[in-house]
């Protein structure tokens, strides 16, 4: 079955400090891997994308995310955390001719100061 | 910047009354989504419409019609209103091509039935 798994519900990390939010995929095409961030009341915005070509894909506001073939994952990383990132994470699935993505669970990052 | 723009951001409504939610996008999109966000089960898919007058079920479509008249709008209409449907509701509008391939949100309607 198809699916998105995103293991932490919660990560707390100091301001300064690196990020690592986890995704792992079952997928039974090739995948299209998308991280989204949604800040408390808003919508979905886009981080990152990955199709193909190399595996490491840089976004917005300092993000990086790498694609894993054998671990079936797409881990999101940034090395110094901003208080203003604090906000929910949200990993999908896509394919090339479908529409329909898969979402994760998201993860709900809190920074301290 | 392509906007997708929900009509309202916050809504109460009562058990039973017929509800519409409205999205626009200026994209010139074909597909656009309904999707429901409740804490810890992410985003589930209602209803996607991939030309006007045309849609689909999505994953949970039970309560809810949508309704496609123009290209650019896409309302998701909850018949009866009932508690469990206080949610969050996203809509989007999908790019099928280019460096913009994928999804544009909007900012969300949280919706209260009381």
């Amino acid at each position: 079955a198809q699916s998105v798994t995103q293991p932490d519900i919660h990560i707390t990390v100091s301001e300064g400090a690196s990020l690592e939010l986890r995704c792992n995929y079952s997928y039974g095409a090739t995948p299209y891997l998308f991280w989204y961030v949604q800040s408390p009341g808003q919508g979905l915005q886009l981080l990152l994308k990955y199709f193909s070509g190399d595996t490491l894909v840089q976004g917005i506001k300092g993000f990086e995310a790498e694609f894993k073939r054998s671990q079936s994952s797409f881990n999101l990383r940034k090395p110094s955390v901003h208080w203003s990132d604090a906000a929910e994470y949200f990993c999908a699935v896509g394919a090339s001719g479908t529409y329909k993505y898969i979402f994760g669970t998201g993860t709900r990052l809190k920074v301290l100061a | 910047d392509v906007k997708v723009t929900q009509s309202s951001r916050y809504l109460v409504k009562r058990t039973g009354e017929k509800v519409f939610l409205e999205c626009v996008q200026d994209m010139d999109h074909e597909n656009m989504f309904w999707y429901r966000q409740d804490p810890g089960l992410g985003l589930r898919l209602i209803y996607f419409s991939y030309d006007v007058k045309m849609k689909e079920k999505g994953d949970i479509p039970e309560g809810y019609s949508v309704s496609r008249e123009k290209k650019e709008r896409f309302s998701l209409i909850l018949e009866s209103a009932s508690t469990n449907q206080t949610s969050m509701y996203l809509c989007a509008s999908f790019e099928r091509s280019g460096g913009a391939y994928g999804y544009t949100f909007g900012s969300g309607t949280r919706l209260t039935v009381v």
